[in-house]
């Protein structure tokens, strides 16, 4: 199957700053990707859809004067979370569908954020 | 609105059945089924597309009600490596083909 990766796998920040997420498709184009969020013990919940070449589309709720998404090309998203406090802290997890190829959505193996 | 999933969570010994339920309050175009274990990003089992299709994959396999806006999995003779957290993904078309996960079901399964 298609490869999405996640970059970095692991991220300690101090509250105040903002820290990128990268997200990219390694064998296919993608030009939708999606951002997910996950607290412990709890489901994925989608954050936004991001669209190569236009503004992304915030789910209810998601501020996205801080979740700031970046859909520069067919292979890449990036997720940063600006002025990031402790409660932003969480399993972030894009996922990339291969349109030309199924319907299947290829899911990044995730970033967790913890905010200090 | 988050589909619900039922049973929340449930224990087996190897080689039991279990079946999850996944259940939307809106018209479904497909239903996606993915296992997650600890720390890990979700692993894809199938897809159901309208139609009311029933799919297999090795003791795993599933079914889709349209009509009943509800999708069900089944796990026959489950072994140690199905223990996890099962979401359903549901994709309602409606512009884009985006998936809202269930609330998920808990499996361990022991020897």
């Amino acid at each position: 199957g298609a490869v999405v990766s996640q970059h970095p796998s692991w991220v300690i920040c101090k509250s105040g700053t903002s820290v990128k997420i990268e997200c990219r498709s390694l064998d296919f184009q993608a030009t939708t990707m999606f951002w997910y969020r996950q607290f412990p013990k709890q489901s994925l919940m989608l954050m936004a859809t991001s669209n190569e070449g236009s503004k992304a589309t915030y789910e209810q709720g998601v501020e996205k004067d801080k979740f700031l998404i970046n859909h520069a090309s067919l292979t890449l998203s990036t997720l940063t979370v600006t002025s990031a406090h402790p409660e932003d802290s969480s399993f972030y997890i894009c996922s990339a569908e291969d349109r030309v190829s199924s319907y299947e959505q290829y899911f990044g193996p995730g970033t967790r954020l913890t905010v200090t | 609105q988050q589909p619900v999933q039922s049973p929340q969570a449930v224990i087996l010994r190897e080689g039991e059945d279990a079946v999850i339920n996944c259940s939307s309050s809106k018209a479904l175009y497909s239903v996606h089924w993915y296992r997650q274990k600890h720390g890990e990003a979700p692993v894809f089992l199938m897809i159901l597309l309208k139609g009311g299709e029933q799919k297999g994959h090795e003791k795993i396999s599933a079914s889709f009600n349209e009509k009943k806006q509800q999708s069900s999995l089944y796990l026959t003779a489950s072994q140690l490596s199905y223990s996890g957290t099962y979401f359903c993904g549901t994709d309602l078309r409606e512009m884009t083909d985006k998936l809202i996960f269930g609330t998920g079901t808990r499996l361990q399964v022991f020897p």
